[in-house]
């Protein structure tokens, strides 16, 4: 069973179209919850960390939010240079990162 | 953000030869790497993690012997793939864990593409 589940696997999007990508997860003993951006060849881009329940962050069109089973990636009025694969990852105590399977968005003009 | 570097960014190599890749923490000292392996559409799979000055921990399923892990300073680690064979052929990524601002954050490298003919 995977302890991270990204959805959807695949999004389109219409430049302005406001929308949210979900993380979900069954680990217990959360250290931490994070957030990176991946474009083709190239290897992941930090973007947030969030560590508890009802903690939020943002950066410029993105705000991630954080409930104790779930995060949620909003993007408001996306643009094309905000098509990437978005990773979820996560830390338990004293471990690496887990990371889900992703969230490839595309966003046209 | 802390920077991480990787080298080569690409690598062709022939069927038995070795192959090493360096990762590099440009600003900050990182106590404990990792890396990653990941293939075309799917995410990244922890292969080792190493602190510096100690043996590399593995991951299940990961062979040791052919996967070889220096981590030699708090600033350098390298993963040498030995005795490549195509099946080997993937996109490498390292990561070093930094404590900025008293919160450890994860930065990775930007990858290494390795093909073995």
């Amino acid at each position: 069973e995977d302890q991270v589940t990204q959805s959807p696997e695949a999004l389109r999007l219409q430049e302005g179209e406001s929308s949210s990508l979900n993380c979900s997860y069954t680990v217990s003993g959360l250290r931490g919850l994070f957030w990176y951006r991946q474009d083709p060849g190239k290897g992941p881009e930090f973007l947030f960390t969030l560590y508890s329940a009802g903690e939020e962050k943002e950066k410029e069109r993105l705000k991630a939010t954080l409930t104790k089973k779930e995060s949620f990636l909003h993007i408001t009025a996306p643009k094309p240079e905000d098509s990437a694969t978005y990773l979820c990852a996560v830390r338990q105590a004293g471990t690496a990162l887990i990371f889900g399977k992703g969230t490839t968005l595309s966003v046209s003009s | 953000g802390a920077v991480v570097s990787q080298h080569p960014s690409r690598v062709i190599c022939k069927s038995g030869t070795s192959v090493k890749i360096e990762c590099r923490s440009l600003d900050f000292q990182a106590t404990t790497m990792f890396w990653y392996r990941q293939f075309p559409k799917k995410s990244l799979m922890l292969m080792a993690t190493s602190n510096e000055g100690s043996k590399a921990t593995y991951e299940q399923g990961v062979e040791k012997d052919k996967f070889l892990i220096n981590h030699a300073s708090l600033t350098l680690s390298t993963l040498t793939v030995t005795s490549a064979h195509p099946e080997d052929s993937s996109f490498y990524i390292c990561s070093a864990r930094a404590s900025l601002r008293g919160v450890n954050e994860q930065f990775f490298g930007p990858g290494t593409r390795l093909t073995v003919l």
